[in-house]
């Protein structure tokens, strides 16, 4: 099954730093897709980034990088020159397969990390 | 506006009764998740449908249960309620049940069993 480990229940920054979060997981999958969710205080969900476990590129988008590595079971997520704006609770999740053995995308989700950005 | 639709966003009940929340999927997307998000157990995933029929499981209590009807809308029926019951429900959906592709979440029902 599916597990993911946020080690990082809180980080606090003054905006304009860099910050990193974690994420480590485990899956006995051998192809699947990690995910980036943020939660903002208002309450929703909001899909920020996947990565498929086939493709270790690590990439950057606008102020957004992630640092995926399959050796050591991680996807880290780096918000570069972080703002105010940034300030929620980020989640960390793995697609996972069902329980019977079909194929499915629901997600499984780590703890989050909640994540400040102070002014 | 993920174009998910969560109904009604507040509820209030008491122990012992039954609810229904009621979710649309964004156009076109066939697959339907329910998440139940609370305090003390974080965000769990509950079910998952595609396409009309359950694809996909996880720790749903069995005083809960869930649908998806032919026009796609889903139900998740939450009864003989209890304190522990209060959470925050979201339901997402996404193109297909499988693969890739994200999931794109409504804005929640916050639940709140008295």
């Amino acid at each position: 099954a599916q597990k993911v480990t946020q080690a990082q229940t809180e980080i606090s920054v003054v905006e304009k730093e860099d910050v990193t979060l974690d994420c480590v997981y485990e899956t006995r999958d051998t192809t699947y897709y990690l995910f980036w969710y943020k939660q903002p205080p208002s309450g929703e969900l909001v899909f920020l980034i996947r990565r498929n476990s086939f493709d270790e590129q690590n990439e950057i988008s606008g102020r957004y990088s992630w640092n995926f590595q399959k050796s050591t079971s991680s996807f880290n997520f780096t918000i570069t020159a972080s703002q105010v704006v940034d300030s929620a609770v980020y989640f960390c999740a793995p697609s996972g397969r069902a329980i019977a053995g079909g194929a499915t995308n629901k997600l499984i989700f780590g703890t989050g990390t909640l994540l400040a950005v102070q002014p | 506006d993920s174009g998910v639709t969560q109904t009604p966003k507040h509820l209030i009940t008491a122990t012992g009764q039954r609810v229904t929340l009621r979710c649309s999927p964004r156009s076109g997307d066939l697959s339907v998740y329910w998440y139940q998000q609370s305090l003390d157990q974080g965000l769990q995933f509950l079910i998952q449908y595609y396409n009309g029929e359950e694809r996909a499981k996880g720790n749903i209590l069995e005083r809960f249960s869930a649908q998806q009807f032919p026009d796609l809308h889903s139900e998740l029926n939450l009864s003989s309620l209890e304190l522990g019951d209060s959470a925050l429900y979201f339901c997402a959906s996404s193109v297909r049940g499988s693969g890739a592709g994200e999931l794109f979440f409504g804005e929640g029902s916050r639940l709140t069993v008295l």
